[in-house]
């Protein structure tokens, strides 16, 4: 059973960088050639935006939306990927999500989520 | 972009009913579609993975049809642990886009 679990600040400034790390455990973040490590993000009582995955190889694609401000990596001695989201503003604060993309196209392991506040 | 819009945006059903709720997709993506159930305080749950197949542990209750734009998810005997938010997602093309969402309620 895999599980995934958030942690990072709840708190950010405006105009500063937003920055999660997605811990694996059940499973090395490196097997299984059909596994792409997402970031979810729910504004406050929205719906599911996907920010990006990144490979464990290192290989990102991430939202034309977003794409100029996040960084993605991953730590496979750590079992661990990042988010970086730059910039940020109100507008960025949500509920933000680690899971498992498969290739089939499902999200099948979710972390709990964290709520992520950008104030000053 | 494929948009997923998602009909009705709330439902109010009673226990024991047959509940459909629908998607929709903003060009046609086959049987690339996944469903979600999302309770208050958790992460999405997987229920439903190319527009048909439950995911593992899901009970039978739960079933999927569409292909194409249109899509459906049918709860046949809705329980009251059912009561959830539920999201449609598209996996046809980058980015992976979500609908906005269903929300069951008790009538």
């Amino acid at each position: 059973q895999v599980h995934l679990q958030e942690s990072g600040p709840g708190l950010v400034k405006p105009s500063q960088t937003l920055s999660l790390t997605c811990t694996v455990s059940g499973g090395a973040i490196s097997s299984g050639d059909d596994s792409y490590w997402s970031w979810i993000r729910q504004h406050p009582g929205k719906g599911l935006e996907w920010i990006g995955y990144i490979y464990h190889t290192g290989g990102s694609y991430y939202n034309p939306s977003l794409k100029s401000r996040v960084v993605m990596s991953v730590d496979t001695s750590k079992n661990q990927f990042s988010l970086k989201l730059s910039s940020v503003t109100a507008a960025d604060t949500a509920v933000y999500y680690c899971a498992r993309y498969l290739h089939d196209g499902s999200f099948d392991y979710w972390g709990q989520g964290t709520l992520v506040t950008v104030s000053s | 972009e494929i948009v997923m819009t998602q009909s009705p945006a709330t439902l109010s059903v009673s226990p024991g009913e047959r509940t459909t709720l629908s998607c929709r997709a903003s060009q046609n993506i086959g049987s690339n579609l996944a469903w979600y159930q999302q309770k208050p305080g958790q992460a999405p749950r997987l229920l439903i993975f190319a527009a048909s197949t439950r995911a593992t542990g899901i009970p039978a209750r739960f079933s999927g049809s569409g292909s194409g734009t249109d899509f459906t998810l049918t709860i046949s005997s809705l329980q009251s642990e059912d009561i959830a938010v539920y999201y449609c997602q598209q996996y046809k093309n980058w980015p992976l886009t979500f609908g906005g969402g269903t929300k069951l309620e008790i009538k």
